[in-house]
């Protein structure tokens, strides 16, 4: 298996464009996860879904940001607008089943100008 | 807030000790998992300890857990270089599953 598998890897932008991060789980996993990690407060969790369900999103720091999943091999997060403060690394991660390890994507680095 | 929190924050030792890493927390959890990053990578899991654990080992690493103190230690013994990266360990609550990180330690080991 390949893994979790995101891309882009990098994404610079300007600020007020939109910005749709991919992310491809692991197959059979049935819990998906995104992450941001900043410097300053770490890792933190966005969104996480159960069998393709938002369970919950109330990590998602406000309604710029949105997610889905429309089938079990992907899933998208869009910044609609970008902010300057919305630059950080973006992490996917899924696992087969609830308090399992997770396994993470290598990440989209996001610069927003 | 963040529910683990790593102690130290950076930590730098030779080649061939070991090396401690701390983890606290606040409330109540199911399971306490060690995480490792590698610079500019995804996290890697290293290991999971429950609840009802006080010791777990997995190769070099040996990782404890104190439930009445809310605290666990990851031990990496006769560390390489390649072990240089950020440690981070993540919890997750009674009644939740979700994963809370601290903001890890970073470990470099010098050759």
């Amino acid at each position: 298996d390949a893994g979790v598998i995101q891309s882009p890897r990098h994404e610079v932008t300007e600020m007020g464009q939109e910005v749709t991060l991919r992310c491809k789980p692991i197959s059979g996993h049935d819990y998906l996860f995104w992450y941001r990690q900043t410097m300053m407060r770490g890792l933190e969790l966005l969104i996480y879904f159960n069998n393709n369900v938002p369970i919950d999103d109330s990590g998602m720091p406000e309604d710029r940001f949105s997610a889905k999943m429309p089938n079990a091999s992907f899933s998208t997060l869009k910044i609609q607008p970008s902010e300057p403060r919305d630059s950080a690394v973006y992490f996917c991660a899924s696992t087969p089943w609830q308090g399992n390890e997770q396994f993470f994507g290598p990440g989209t680095r996001l610069t927003v100008l | 807030s963040q529910q683990g929190e790593e102690d130290p924050q950076a930590l730098s030792i030779q080649e061939g000790e070991n090396a401690t890493m701390n983890c606290s927390y606040k409330t109540s959890i199911n399971n306490l998992q060690w995480y490792r990053q590698n610079s500019g990578r995804g996290l890697v899991h290293l290991i999971l300890i429950r609840s009802n654990e006080r010791e777990k080992h997995s190769g070099r690493l040996r990782v404890t857990l104190d439930t009445s103190k809310k605290s666990s230690s990851l031990l990496i013994t006769a560390s390489r270089a390649a072990d240089t990266a950020s440690y981070f360990c993540a919890t997750d609550g009674a009644g939740s599953y979700q994963l809370t990180f601290g903001k890890g330690t970073k470990l470099s080991v010098i050759p």
